[in-house]
């Protein structure tokens, strides 16, 4: 497509709940970024792929956060058990090469709610 | 530990006079520099980035940053903003490591 495309844009979700958040990156893109965004805050480092693999994962808060991307396009962000400091928006990003300097190309973000 | 610091939360200014956004990085080797703007419910778009070389670097929309590696700083500027410029603006090193952000208001 032509740019980063992230479904569902809004979604909420009871405590306890799983969610997977999609992320389509641009076509051919090597990189691909998770980020979580807390309201007023920056975008905080998730997780990052060079094509379908998961180079780090540093930043994935627990291990109730799971991310893949089984084919080196689309991408999923998985939240098991959600809780309510889950509740962010997530934004993916994709970049043309691998590593970690290139110009990044963010989507509009899943804006996540938690009650 | 590397970190970028964005110290003005908040910055506003008369629409047509001059900005600057400060950027302090800490980082141990040479750094890949961004900055993006973030308009309210979208996704961060970049404006401009320095790798290497001219130490000044433009961008889209006018802007133009600097880059003084002797004080850790990435300032961006504009010489004169326009309303649309109002947004959220954070610099970055690389793309692991982002700042907190400068909300910029645009006074008519």
């Amino acid at each position: 497509g032509a740019g980063v495309s992230q479904s569902p844009r809004y979604k909420v979700a009871k405590r306890g709940q799983d969610v997977a958040l999609r992320c389509d990156p641009i076509s051919g893109h090597v990189s691909l970024f998770w980020y979580q965004q807390a309201l007023g805050q920056g975008p905080e480092f998730l997780t990052y792929f060079q094509n379908e693999a998961q180079l780090d994962k540093s930043g994935l808060p627990s291990d109730r956060f799971f991310a893949e991307r089984p084919e080196g396009s689309v991408s999923t962000l998985k939240i098991q058990r959600t809780q309510q400091e889950d509740s962010a928006v997530y934004l993916c990003a994709s970049s043309l090469g691998g590593g970690s300097t290139g110009e990044l190309f963010f989507g509009e973000g899943s804006r996540l709610t938690v009650l | 530990a590397q970190s970028v610091t964005q110290p003005d939360i908040h910055i506003t200014v008369s629409e047509g006079a001059s900005l600057e956004l400060r950027c302090n990085y800490s980082y141990g080797a040479t750094p890949y520099l961004f900055w993006y703007v973030q308009s309210p419910g979208q996704g961060l778009q970049l404006l401009l980035k320095y790798f290497s070389g001219d130490t000044l670097v433009q961008g889209i929309k006018g802007f133009e940053a600097e880059f003084k590696r002797s004080q850790s700083s990435f300032n961006l500027r504009k010489p004169s903003v326009h309303w649309s410029d109002a947004a959220e603006y954070f610099c970055a090193v690389g793309a692991i490591i982002f700042g907190k952000g400068t909300r910029l208001h645009i006074l008519p």
